[in-house]
């Protein structure tokens, strides 16, 4: 059964960093693209990253550009998000999710499986 | 404001069929693929459609998907109380080298 568990979020001032992580499960974690996606209270998604599966591309939002970066590490099959220079505009839940093919195709990412997400507050 | 425009709202009957819209442009949904996703409140999205009309093992055959030039709709047939959702539609963008989601629809069963 695939599995993916969010942690790290909380409540953070702005300009402060926090660093996501996701913990894979139930399938072979190098083999697939994963990205992280983001809601907002009471709005829509926002796909922020994805990177691929050996961790080779990466591609970014405009919005985070710059101030987060995405990895993974395979070996412990767990994928990270170091967001820096917090905004209040970057509240949110954060979704961990796994690309549905295992050919990677960077314009065909679609997300079969979810994390539960892990929310993230920016405040002072 | 997102790229992909999706009526904010939509409704049906039990039993009836609904479509939601999903218009995008050239650099995406033109020549993208385009997926949907079903958010129940409170919890993660869902995977309802994937390269434009494919459907994942598990989701009804009431739910499909069909693409046309710059857009895409999602139709919903035999609407029952559970499919009271948002639902969101993605495509790549090739301009942006992103993806995007259409800004939600609300389906409503009345």
């Amino acid at each position: 059964e695939v599995q993916l568990l969010e942690s790290g979020g909380g409540l953070v001032q702005p300009g402060g960093s926090l660093r996501l992580s996701c913990a894979a499960s139930g399938f072979t974690f190098s083999s697939y693209a994963m990205s992280w996606v983001r809601q907002a209270p009471g709005k829509g998604l926002e796909w922020v990253s994805a990177i691929s599966g050996s961790g080779g591309s990466t591609y970014y939002a405009d919005s985070v550009k710059g101030r987060f970066t995405i990895s993974r590490d395979n070996s412990k099959n767990t994928l990270y998000l170091q967001m820096n220079s917090l905004r209040a505009e970057d509240t949110a839940v954060y979704y961990c999710a796994k690309d549905l093919s295992m050919v990677y195709a960077i314009r065909s990412l679609g997300f079969d499986y979810w994390g539960q997400g892990t929310l993230v507050t920016v405040s002072s | 404001q997102s790229v992909l425009t999706q009526p904010p709202s939509a409704s049906g009957t039990p039993g009836q069929r609904v479509t939601i819209s999903c218009s995008g442009s050239s650099s995406n949904i033109g020549s993208n693929y385009v997926y949907w996703y079903q958010q129940l409140p409170g919890t993660a999205p869902k995977l309802l459609i994937y390269r434009n009309n494919q459907r994942p093992s598990g989701v009804p055959d009431r739910f499909s998907g069909s693409k046309s030039g710059t857009s895409a709709s999602l139709a919903i047939s035999g609407l029952r109380s559970e499919d009271e959702a948002d639902y969101y539609c993605a495509a790549w963008d090739d301009s942006l080298s992103g993806l995007l989601f259409g800004g939600g629809t609300k389906l409503t069963v009345l």
